[in-house]
């Protein structure tokens, strides 16, 4: 198995601009998590799918933010209008049902 | 007081050291104790998982939980140049992956 598979792993990119990171999960996992690391505030979970549908966005920083899954095989994590202070590590990771995280190597942003 | 504390480091020990990593929390609804490892430009994977009190062994690792003290640590025996990682300590007071909370790690460099 590859993995979570995520996409691009480096992203630099200026103020204002729109900025879509992309994951792939793990055949038959049915839960999806994204998260952001930075040095300052650790591993934060940002929003939690289940079967396809978002179940707690509550750690979304603001509207600027947007995840959508549209099928088991694939999630997209949008920022819109990207900002210096989105700058951070963001990890994807897939759960089957029994449980247990995989984590992707993540995507490195850099907001300049 | 923060829900999850842990060192940052770095901490360096020699090679074939046991090593001591430590989380305190102050949730005392968490039951669900993990260690998770993350190499450089890596994401994190899971080493180790208790639920409640007591110790768990796996080869050179041990996890140790006393909810007494909200103490949580992590043995090392025989330390490796490999075992070179950042360890999260992560807990949660449910079962569900969707509500672990992360101490944002501490950086261990093995000195060959």
């Amino acid at each position: 198995d590859a993995g979570v598979i995520q996409s691009p792993r480096h992203e630099v990119t200026e103020m204002g601009q729109e900025v879509t990171l992309r994951c792939k999960p793990i055949s038959g996992h049915n839960s999806l998590f994204w998260y952001r690391q930075t040095m300052m505030r650790g591993l934060e979970l940002l929003i939690y799918f289940n079967n396809n549908v978002p179940i707690d966005d509550s750690g979304m920083p603001e509207d600027r933010f947007s995840a959508k899954m549209p099928n088991a095989s694939f999630s997209t994590l949008k920022i819109q209008p990207s900002e210096p202070r989105d700058s951070a590590v963001y990890f994807c990771a897939s759960s089957p049902e029994t449980g247990g995280q995989y984590f992707g190597a993540g995507t490195r942003l850099s907001v300049l | 007081q923060k829900e999850v504390e842990q060192d940052p480091g770095p901490l360096s020990v020699p090679e074939g050291a046991i090593v001591s990593l430590n989380c305190t929390y102050s949730n005392s609804a968490f039951q669900y104790f993990m260690w998770y490892r993350q190499y450089s430009r890596k994401g994190p994977e899971l080493l180790m998982y208790t639920y409640s009190s007591g110790n768990k062994e796996d080869g050179r690792f041990t996890a140790q939980v006393d909810k007494s003290s909200k103490y949580i640590s992590l043995f090392i025996r025989d330390s490796q140049p490999s075992d070179s990682a950042t360890y999260l300590c992560a807990m949660s007071a449910m079962n569900r992956d969707d509500k672990i909370i992360f101490g944002k790690g501490t950086r261990l460099h093995i000195l060959p």
